[in-house]
């Protein structure tokens, strides 16, 4: 057991890009979680995935975000056309059966 | 609208002392609760939960006690260490309807002196 891996662990960028982050959930766990957290907040649900499956979205999720889990493995969340206000925590987490669910370290996103 | 909530943005406690830590839901719905501890530049990290159907659930130091008819819950560390000092978040989920997405408080600091 590896843990939650994020990729990167930091990324700066200009607002207008495009920026896409990577998710490798624990081995053999089926469901995937990613959470935005911003300062001072505790972290928001974004979006979820049973296997390659993207289940539920919430409405922070506007149509410049789309995230994949293509083969039920990795996880990609891409932005397009950054804004400021999308500057946070990007978190991932997963479990398997049960309802305790393990995060990664996160990836800290600024736009400038 | 903030479905869970903790009302305490901090709290101090002295090493060897009783760190309490609670936690408001709005949501009838939610029948799983949980308590995660984060450390800066981290992800958070799974403390330790309880279901409705339960009104205490404890693991060694920390003990979650749940009240439904207050929609209230609280997290006790006894006895408090200067590691355990970090951001606690309350979490809660209602499995039977949301796929498992956890909703979270805001978080409260904890501080333990030595």
């Amino acid at each position: 057991d590896t843990g939650v891996s994020q990729d990167p662990r930091h990324k700066i960028t200009k607002r207008g890009q495009n920026v896409t982050f990577r998710c490798d959930p624990i081995s053999e766990h089926n469901r995937l979680y990613w959470y935005r957290q911003t300062l001072g907040q505790g972290p928001e649900f974004l979006t979820y995935f049973q296997n390659e499956a993207q289940l539920e979205k919430s409405r922070l999720l506007s149509d410049r975000f789309s995230a994949e889990r293509p083969k039920g493995s990795f996880s990609t969340l891409e932005i397009q056309r950054t804004e400021q206000g999308d500057s946070a925590m990007y978190l991932c987490a997963s479990c398997d059966l049960g309802d305790e669910q393990f995060f990664g370290p996160g990836t800290r996103l600024t736009v400038l | 609208d903030q479905q869970v909530k903790q009302n305490s943005p901090s709290l101090s406690v002295q090493e060897g002392r009783i760190s309490i830590l609670n936690c408001d839901y709005t949501n009838s719905m939610f029948d799983y609760f949980l308590w995660y501890k984060k450390y800066p530049a981290e992800g958070p990290t799974f403390l330790i939960s309880i279901s409705s159907i339960k009104d205490k659930n404890e693991d060694g130091r920390f003990t979650v006690f749940l009240n439904k008819s207050a929609k209230h819950l609280s997290l006790h560390i006894v006895p408090s260490q200067p590691g355990d000092s970090a951001v606690y978040f309350c979490a809660a989920s209602a499995r039977g309807t949301s796929y498992g997405k956890l909703t979270f408080g805001q978080g409260t600091i904890l501080t333990v002196h030595p």
